[in-house]
């Protein structure tokens, strides 16, 4: 299993602002994710960070918006760019745990970003 | 493109009633499907994983099946309590991705 924490679990910020989300594991990871949940809806992907690469952007997502670091194994951030109102969400950081099968995705408790 | 389906969107029963929620996925292609529980303005919890070679898993009051070939999966939950209100989320895996259903909303009544 693993541990996950986020840092804020919420904030309130102005349009035109960025704010960054740090995601903690308490074990070594290869691969973390990032997630944006909408009010009332379900989660989508942003991007897939690997340690020591570029991270991954699914259509729709680009790096200049949500630019991600992956230090090392254990830790994430991910930066919500320039922000304006359609950005209020939940976001989500989530790790792989496992193989052959029984990868298991485990999920911070995410961070709560209201933009005024 | 994976997509994955739940139904009902939300559900209200009294306490003490048992209850299925449907979870169904496009391509059959999946190392495993996983059932989360989400509680309001929280992250994920865990509840089952089934990999694709299993045909359901239980935990406690909680049972999931898994029906790769109909690209469907079930979550049972028995006897249920006020305390099982919550959104419960399906996804499932392959191409190195987890696709998440929609969710369906329980609202178990006293």
């Amino acid at each position: 299993s693993a541990v996950i924490s986020q840092k804020p679990s919420r904030d309130i910020c102005q349009r035109g602002t960025s704010l960054t989300i740090q995601c903690q594991v308490d074990s070594q990871v290869t691969m973390m994710f990032w997630y944006r949940q909408q009010p009332g809806q379900s989660l989508t992907l942003i991007a897939t960070a690997n340690q020591g690469s570029e991270a991954t952007y699914e259509s729709g997502f680009v790096i200049d918006k949500f630019p991600i670091s992956r230090p090392n194994l254990t830790f994430s951030t991910l930066t919500v760019s320039n922000m304006s109102p359609e950005d209020s969400s939940i976001y989500l950081c989530s790790v792989e745990v496992g193989g052959g099968g029984t990868d298991t995705q485990y999920f911070g408790p995410g961070t709560r970003l209201t933009v005024l | 493109k994976q997509e994955v389906t739940q139904i009902p969107a939300a559900l209200s029963v009294p306490e003490g009633e048992n209850l299925v929620l449907n979870c169904s996925f496009t391509d059959s292609a999946i190392y495993n499907l996983q059932w989360f529980r989400q509680d309001p303005g929280k992250g994920l919890t865990s509840l089952l994983l089934i990999q694709s070679s299993q045909r359901e898993q239980t935990s406690g009051r909680l049972n999931a099946s898994l029906d790769k070939s109909s690209g469907r999966s079930t979550l049972y939950i028995a006897a249920s309590q006020p305390g099982d209100s919550a959104t419960y989320l399906c996804a499932v895996y392959n191409f190195n991705k987890f696709y998440f259903g929609s969710g369906t909303k329980l609202n178990v009544k006293p």
